[in-house]
């Protein structure tokens, strides 16, 4: 069993702040990082996938890295809003099966 | 363009019997994972298939629990003589390949057991 982590597991901000957390994974058997939104009530939904060390993605005020060769994945949040509040899921896939980290559970205060 | 699709949403079960969840994948989308998200706790994923083949099912316990993804219809997450511990929501995603693309969550099923 492969441990992914992320940190912090939870997070209060201000509403305009930019924020961001990490995802560390173990190098070895990697395959792909993925990057999820889950808001209470709801299912997980696709924000990023990444393979390649140096990826960088970006989809609005939420952009993503990833460094393969040191294990570890940033998302930030940029102008935080109070509709961002969800909890970020990263998720390291390897060939065939796949290892969820506990996730960051963001709280965006109006 | 209908997304995943998961029934019930909701299903009560008693102690003993037998819990059928069913997953349809989004269309033109071959791979399909069951993920276990029990109270206060994150997603677990428990089976990887393609259709008709189980790709990795470490994450889901070798007794009372099995899942098929036939070559015609849904995908099956069977759970028999369920128990009280097995009260959970249960998600299902899809993807068009194998694991390094991003996965499309279905709405869950949520079981109870009394």
């Amino acid at each position: 069993i492969l441990n992914v982590e992320q940190s912090p597991q939870s997070l209060h901000v201000q509403e305009g702040d930019s924020t961001n957390f990490t995802c560390s994974f173990p190098s070895s058997n990697f395959y792909a990082l993925h990057w999820y939104r889950w808001e209470t009530a709801k299912s997980p939904e696709a924000l990023f996938v990444m393979t390649l060390n140096g990826d960088e993605k970006k989809k609005g005020r939420i952009s993503a890295t990833l460094n393969t060769k040191e294990g570890y994945s940033y998302l930030y949040i940029k102008g935080s809003q109070p509709e961002d509040s969800a909890t970020y899921l990263c998720v390291m896939s390897g060939a065939n099966n796949l290892f969820f980290g506990t996730g960051t559970r963001l709280t965006v205060i109006p | 363009n209908a997304g995943v699709m998961q029934n019930p949403r909701h299903l009560v079960r008693r102690r003993g019997q037998e819990a059928r969840l069913r997953c349809s994948p989004m269309k033109g989308h071959s791979h399909v994972y069951w993920y276990r998200q029990l109270p206060e706790e994150g997603l677990k994923f428990m089976v990887y298939l393609q259709k008709e083949n189980i790709i990795d099912e470490s994450g889901m316990p070798k007794e009372r629990f099995s899942a098929e993804f036939p070559k015609e219809g849904p995908s099956i997450l069977r759970i028999q003589q369920v128990v009280r511990g097995d009260s959970a929501a249960y998600f299902c995603a899809s993807s068009p390949m194998g694991s390094n693309q991003p996965q499309h969550f279905g709405d869950g099923t949520r079981l109870s057991i009394l």
